[in-house]
């Protein structure tokens, strides 16, 4: 069965750095396009970046850009989120989801992975 | 980008029919049919409950229902059961070709 299983949240320092990643079995991964979006504690889901099915192509939301990058691995089935210089407003549960190529929804997200930004 | 505005909370007595508005601007929601309906129970990820405005995935009750009218995009769910209490966001595809939620509705079931 699908299953994207996010990985790598943590404590972090402001200022820091952090590697998310997403890991998909149960589907053809490279046919997908993948997204990241993010739920601060008690707050609504902010969509915070997405990647084309072969990595050609990447957007963000303004919040995030120039400060996190998303990246893929096909070969690895796996998706990623470098977040650079992290601050408190970035605490929240980061979800990955996949979107099928031709489709502009999230038909399947991941459990989540907890992100605290504290000193 | 600003966030697609939803109301903060909507209720209905079982068996009644509740309907969440999500609005956005021509840029976004008025613009393309790809406003998505996600239901989310506390502490769970979020569910794909309507895509493409109107349309079902396999496996989502009949009571849910999309459509869209100008900027305003609106979720109905018909004959409302205990286990539809969820917070519920809407989401559209936008000119910039990014995404954009709306700040979620708590749907309480009386």
């Amino acid at each position: 069965q699908v299953q994207l299983v996010e990985s790598g949240g943590g404590v972090v320092q402001p200022g820091r750095s952090l590697r998310l990643s997403c890991a998909a079995s149960g589907f053809t991964f490279r046919t997908y396009a993948m997204h990241w979006v993010r739920q601060a504690p008690g707050k609504g889901l902010e969509w915070l970046a997405v990647i084309s099915y072969d990595g050609s192509n990447e957007y963000y939301a303004d919040s995030v850009r120039g400060r996190f990058t998303i990246s893929r691995d096909n070969s690895r089935n796996t998706l990623y989120l470098q977040m650079n210089s992290l601050r408190a407003e970035d605490t929240a549960v980061y979800y990955c989801a996949r979107e099928m190529v031709g489709a502009i929804y999230f038909d399947y997200w991941g459990q989540g992975t907890l992100v605290t930004v504290s000193s | 980008q600003s966030a697609l505005t939803q109301p903060a909370s909507v209720s209905g007595s079982p068996e009644q029919s509740i309907t969440i508005s999500c609005t956005g601007t021509s840029s976004d929601v008025g613009g393309y049919n790809y406003v998505s309906w996600y239901q989310q129970h506390p502490g769970k990820a979020p569910k794909l409950m309507i895509y493409d405005v109107t349309n079902r995935p396999s496996g989502v009750s009949n009571r849910f229902s999309g459509s869209k009218s100008g900027n305003t995009a609106s979720l109905t769910i018909s004959g409302l059961q205990a286990e539809d209490e969820a917070d519920y966001y809407c989401s559209s595809y936008t000119s910039s070709s990014t995404r954009v939620f709306g700040g979620g509705t708590k749907l309480t079931v009386l």
